[in-house]
């Protein structure tokens, strides 16, 4: 089975601060992928990856920076909290082709 | 704009009963389809794919296609409570690189 972890289930962080989320898939995928979830707006895409070191804006890029220096780990950086950015963060992963992607467990950030 | 629509429900059915879930979506190049649950607080699921025209089916779950009317299902029969869950469509649009267009997602509600 696919195993996608992040780092945190649970993260509270206050504003201003910079703040990493963390990702690890252990099937060698190519594309991983961040994600926040709020009510009623459904699942945006923020970055994806689809090789080491390449990355490329999804949707919702903005105040968001990501890295990609391992093929199995992808990060999420918010450079500096700020309250509106309180959400679910989800990342997952998929191989190449017309595939489905697996999720993590997600991290719910709450930003003070 | 490529688009996935779901009705966001909520759609009650009593137990036993077959559960009718619905998406329609707008690229016509569309290559794959995907179904996955999602309950309250947790992380999507993947629990079916489906490539080609006609219907897929997984234990008591089965998936229709039909790429001429743009529309894909998701039929669950002899619904249990514990498919209460939030149920989202996928579509691989097909072109470049290979991000899914979730729609919002269609809430389903069994009564025992």
């Amino acid at each position: 089975d696919v195993k996608v972890t992040q780092s945190s289930r649970y993260l509270v962080k206050r504003t201003g601060e910079k703040v990493f989320l963390e990702c690890v898939q252990d099937m060698d995928h190519e594309n991983m992928f961040w994600y926040r979830q709020d009510p009623g707006l459904g699942l945006r895409l923020i970055y994806f990856s689809y090789d080491v070191k390449m990355k490329e804006k999804g949707d919702i890029p903005e105040g968001y920076s990501v890295s990609r220096e391992k093929k199995e780990r992808f990060s999420l950086i918010l450079e500096s909290a700020s309250t509106n950015q309180t959400s679910m963060y989800l990342c997952a992963s998929s191989s190449r082709g017309n595939q489905p992607q697996h999720f993590g467990d997600g991290t719910r950030l709450s930003i003070l | 704009q490529k688009e996935v629509e779901q009705n966001s429900g909520p759609l009650s059915v009593p137990e036993g009963a077959i559960a009718s879930l619905n998406c329609t979506y707008s690229d016509r190049g569309s290559q794959s389809f995907f179904w996955y649950r999602q309950y309250s607080g947790k992380s999507p699921e993947l629990i079916m794919s489906i490539y080609s025209n006609g219907d897929k089916e997984d234990g008591r779950f089965t998936a229709q296609l039909n790429k001429a009317s743009q529309y894909v299902s998701l039929l669950i029969r002899d619904s249990q409570p514990s498919d209460s869950a939030t149920y989202l469509c996928a579509v691989n649009p097909g072109t470049g690189f290979q991000k899914l267009v979730f729609g919002t997602g269609t809430r389903l509600l069994v009564s025992p």
